[in-house]
């Protein structure tokens, strides 16, 4: 099982650009979470979907959009990015814990 | 969501014994204490968990003081692969059960 895969692991984009990345889960979990994490930072949390067709806002969710498009796979927008977005995102699903994907490390010029 | 308050680093020796200590002064009784680490350049991972009671797993050890106001989480024999920064975080068990982290404490092992 390949437990949490997010793609891309790396990009970087220029000021307003827009990009989607993407989670997948084969642990067949209900709930889904996308956090940031900021240089020398705890994780924050943006969007979280409890269930296939659900998703509610976390502490930051300004700037983004998301889309649990299936129980597997959840996606998470930036419709214009902008530098302050520079981070590293993290994919996490729950049962009764949080299992974490590798991270997609963005940069925006 | 209740506060929770950890040392901003520690430093241990390889094979001796590390006591990570967290801090949870406003704790309700139907918070979880929850303890992720996250290993440099990767996603965090879980711990341990507990309620009331100390808990002890294959990674680590969590004891909880009677009045659940602190948790420190013992590692027993500490390796080279125990560095990382390490989360305490409360947790209710009902809801979508979000986590907030901290800045959590940066543990060096020194070889």
């Amino acid at each position: 099982n390949a437990g949490v895969t997010q793609t891309p692991k790396f990009q970087v984009l220029k000021t307003g650009q827009s990009m989607t990345l993407q989670c997948a889960q084969d642990m067949n979990h209900n709930s889904m979470y996308w956090y940031r994490q900021d240089p020398g930072m705890g994780l924050r949390l943006i969007y979280y979907s409890a269930s296939e067709g659900t998703t509610d806002k976390g502490e930051v969710p300004n700037g983004y959009n998301v889309s649990r498009l299936n129980k597997r796979e959840f996606s998470l927008r930036l419709e214009s990015a902008a530098p302050s977005q520079t981070s590293v995102y993290f994919c996490a699903t729950r049962r009764d814990t949080q299992y974490f994907g590798p991270g997609t490390r963005l940069t925006v010029l | 969501d209740a506060k929770t308050t950890q040392p901003n680093s520690m430093e241990s020796n390889e094979e001796e014994p590390v006591h990570l200590p967290c801090n949870h002064s406003t704790i309700s009784g139907t918070d979880y204490i929850h303890w992720y680490r996250q290993l440099p350049s990767q996603g965090p991972e879980y711990v341990i968990h507990g309620l009331t009671s100390n808990v002890n797993n294959r990674m680590a050890s969590l004891a909880i003081a009677e009045d659940r106001k602190s948790s420190t989480l013992i590692l027993h024999r500490a390796t080279l692969r125990d560095a990382a920064v390490y989360y305490c975080i409360l947790r209710l068990i009902q809801g979508a059960q979000k986590l907030v982290f901290g800045q959590g404490t940066r543990l060096t092992i020194n070889p």
